[in-house]
């Protein structure tokens, strides 16, 4: 079985600051790793995700992430975050092969302060 | 283009009452599926559907139903609501590429 852990439940970051949000995953097979955003009161967007290739992938507005395969973790970075970054973040995986369901981490909201 | 659209965006139930959640994507996706986020707990799949004409269980299927109607609509009903079902409910899609595509969710309190 898959599961997710996201060890910030709540980040709190000042504008332009860096930020990195953690995510360490365990599965006993091969997966596919997700990171979704939730603004208020909205569905969830896709924000960055690796199949395969590069190990760091990147989103079209700054956010990067990287897979460590031997740490098992894929964690989100930006260098300089914007008041608009605030929202809630999940990370997610997915097995290569069979049913492509998604397990999600409890999430971690990120807060950009001023 | 709407993507994945749920009717209602709310409601609120009596304890024993039943309803029915609609979703519906026109991406031309094979796999649907119905999440329920709870505070703290991150999305929990309670079914799937991998393609047109099946149905499985997920991870909290307990006092759910659902129906793949056809390949654009999958539906989630609730027979006898409880106050655990209070929640906020959300439709995906996906195809090949593993992404789910969202939709804007549907908030229920159950009294």
């Amino acid at each position: 079985a898959q599961s997710v852990t996201q060890l910030d439940s709540q980040v709190p970051v000042f504008e332009e600051a860096p930020v990195e949000l953690r995510c360490n995953y365990s599965s006993s097979v091969s997966v596919y790793l997700f990171w979704y955003v939730q603004y208020p009161n909205q569905g969830l967007q896709l924000l960055l995700k690796y199949l395969s290739g590069s190990t760091l992938v990147e989103s079209i507005n700054g956010f990067e992430a990287e897979f460590n395969k031997s740490q098992t973790s894929f964690h989100l970075r930006k260098p300089s975050v914007h008041i608009s970054d605030t929202a809630e973040y999940f990370c997610a995986v997915s097995r290569l092969a069979g049913a492509n369901n998604l397990f999600f981490g409890t999430g971690t909201r990120l807060t950009v302060i001023p | 283009n709407a993507g994945v659209t749920q009717t209602p965006k709310f409601q609120v139930l009596k304890t024993g009452q039943s309803m029915t959640l609609q979703c519906a994507q026109d991406m031309n996706h094979n796999s649907m599926y119905w999440y329920r986020q709870d505070p703290g707990m991150g999305l929990r799949l309670i079914y799937y559907s991998a393609s047109e004409g099946t149905t499985d269980k997920g991870e909290v299927p307990n006092g759910y139903n659902v129906s793949r109607l056809n390949k654009r609509e999958f539906s989630l009903r609730l027979e006898s609501a409880a106050p655990s079902q209070t929640s906020v409910y959300f439709c995906a899609s996906s195809d090949q590429g593993f992404e789910q595509y969202f939709g804007p969710g549907t908030r229920l309190t159950v009294t």
